[in-house]
């Protein structure tokens, strides 16, 4: 079983700064690993994902994400924030012995991003 | 429609009455998902759906929960008897693997 931590439910930035939303997983064996975003009066949608090799990944709209296995982490980055970036931020993780790892992902309680004038 | 559609948006119904969900999902989308969001929580993996293939249920909390779909169409979500701890939003989400996007859910409430 796999679980998921977003310590952070909200995180105020302001316009143009940089941000860092956390996650960090907990499993027995080796996972996948997502950013889905949902901005207001939409749904879910993948951001970005890491399957295997490179464990930078780089997502839509400027986000990356860097995997890091001995810390059990895969936080969410970006160098400069606009106001359309408002939105949930989710992270969540799935077996590795699915294939392509699609089913059962587990979600993280998502993190609140609001980024101000 | 471009995304994946759900309806309805809002349910309301009575203890132990049936409940019946729709997903429309993105055309192409091979591979169906429903996930629960209990108020507070995040998503909780219900049952995927791949082609043709026999979906994977181990996500059904009970067998008052079951869920259809033929081939890349429309999937239902159907609840029987329904229980107070079923009021949730259920999230279905469609993709070529993994979910690549949601719909806007079905937000159930169990009087």
């Amino acid at each position: 079983a796999q679980s998921v931590t977003q310590l952070d439910s909200q995180v105020p930035v302001f316009e143009e700064a940089p941000v860092e939303l956390r996650c960090n997983y907990s499993s027995s064996v080796s996972v996948y690993l997502f950013w889905y975003v949902q901005y207001p009066n939409q749904g879910l949608q993948l951001l970005l994902k890491y399957l295997s090799g490179s464990t930078l990944v780089k997502g839509i709209n400027g986000f990356e994400a860097e995997f890091n296995k001995s810390q059990t982490s895969f936080h969410l980055r970006k160098p400069s924030v606009h106001i359309s970036d408002t939105a949930e931020y989710f992270c969540a993780v799935s077996d590795q012995s699915r294939a392509g790892g699609g089913n059962k992902l587990t979600f993280g309680t998502g993190t609140q991003l609001k980024v101000e004038l | 429609g471009a995304g994946v559609s759900q309806s309805p948006s809002n349910k309301v119904t009575e203890k132990g009455k049936d409940v019946e969900l729709r997903c429309d999902p993105i055309s192409g989308h091979t591979a169906l998902y429903w996930y629960r969001q209990r108020l507070g929580q995040g998503l909780e993996f219900l049952i995927y759906f791949q082609g043709n293939s026999a979906p994977d249920k181990s996500g059904l909390p009970s067998d008052r929960f079951s869920a259809e779909r033929t081939g890349e169409s429309v999937s239902t979500l159907t609840i029987q008897r329904t229980q107070q701890e079923d009021s949730a939003v259920y999230l279905c989400a469609t993709g070529l693997d993994q979910p690549q996007h949601f719909g806007d859910g079905t937000r159930l409430s169990i009087l």
